[in-house]
């Protein structure tokens, strides 16, 4: 696609439900990145993945928290078990290559968790 | 660790004002540095960005320096006009990394 695009725009959960959020990133980029972003906030780094590998996934804030890109392009973030405090807006960005090099993102997904 | 602290707002100006939000980092090395821009209803966009010291970065009438003696990279805009209402956002990336750090965003609103 032109973009990144991701699914859906706007979920509300109930405390303990788990959500799939999905990513689909620029056709042909190597990386892929998780972002979240609190009301009022910057975002804040989640995990990152080099084609399907993911090499670093040290900002997820619990074990609650999944991610994969099991074919090196769609991503999906699972949040297990939503609490309140992970309501927030979770973006994507994708690159075409790995260090230094411009980041695309998407529009976000806005989880509340009621 | 890396940080980036930008001027807190929100910022209301009228059109054709001029548009000065600061932004300062703390790294080690020699980071990249970037301006984001995000519109109502819209994703994350680059905005600008330079990549050493004294490059000056430049987009749509936006200008940012890479000051590495004030370690800072304030955006400017001589004239704003309402279509630059928006999140702006200071961010950096360490050399050899992939990671942004981000600041926590300036609302700017322009009226007409």
């Amino acid at each position: 696609g032109a973009g990144v695009s991701q699914s859906p725009r706007y979920k509300v959960a109930k405390r303990g439900q788990d959500v799939a959020l999905r990513c689909d990133p620029i056709s042909g980029h190597v990386s892929l990145f998780w972002y979240q972003q609190a009301l009022g906030q910057g975002p804040e780094f989640l995990t990152y993945f080099q084609n399907e590998a993911q090499l670093d996934k040290s900002g997820l804030p619990s074990d609650r928290f999944f991610a994969e890109r099991p074919e090196g392009s769609v991503s999906t973030l699972k949040i297990q078990r939503t609490q309140q405090e992970d309501s927030a807006v979770y973006l994507c960005a994708s690159s075409f290559g790995v260090a230094r090099t411009e980041a695309f993102f998407g529009q976000g997904t806005r989880l509340t968790v009621v | 660790g890396n940080s980036v602290t930008q001027m807190e707002g929100p910022v209301t100006l009228s059109e054709e004002a001029f548009l000065t939000i600061n932004c300062t980092y703390t790294a080690t090395g020699y980071p990249s540095l970037f301006w984001y821009v995000q519109y109502p209803g819209e994703g994350l966009q680059l905005l600008l960005k330079a990549t050493k010291a004294d490059d000056k970065g430049s987009n749509k009438g936006f200008e940012a320096t890479y000051r590495k003696e004030t370690t800072s990279f304030h955006l400017e805009k001589g004239s704003v006009q309402v279509s630059d209402s928006a999140v702006y956002f200071c961010a950096l990336l360490r050399s050899n990394d992939y990671k942004l750090s981000f600041g926590a965003g300036t609302t700017v609103t322009v009226r007409a």
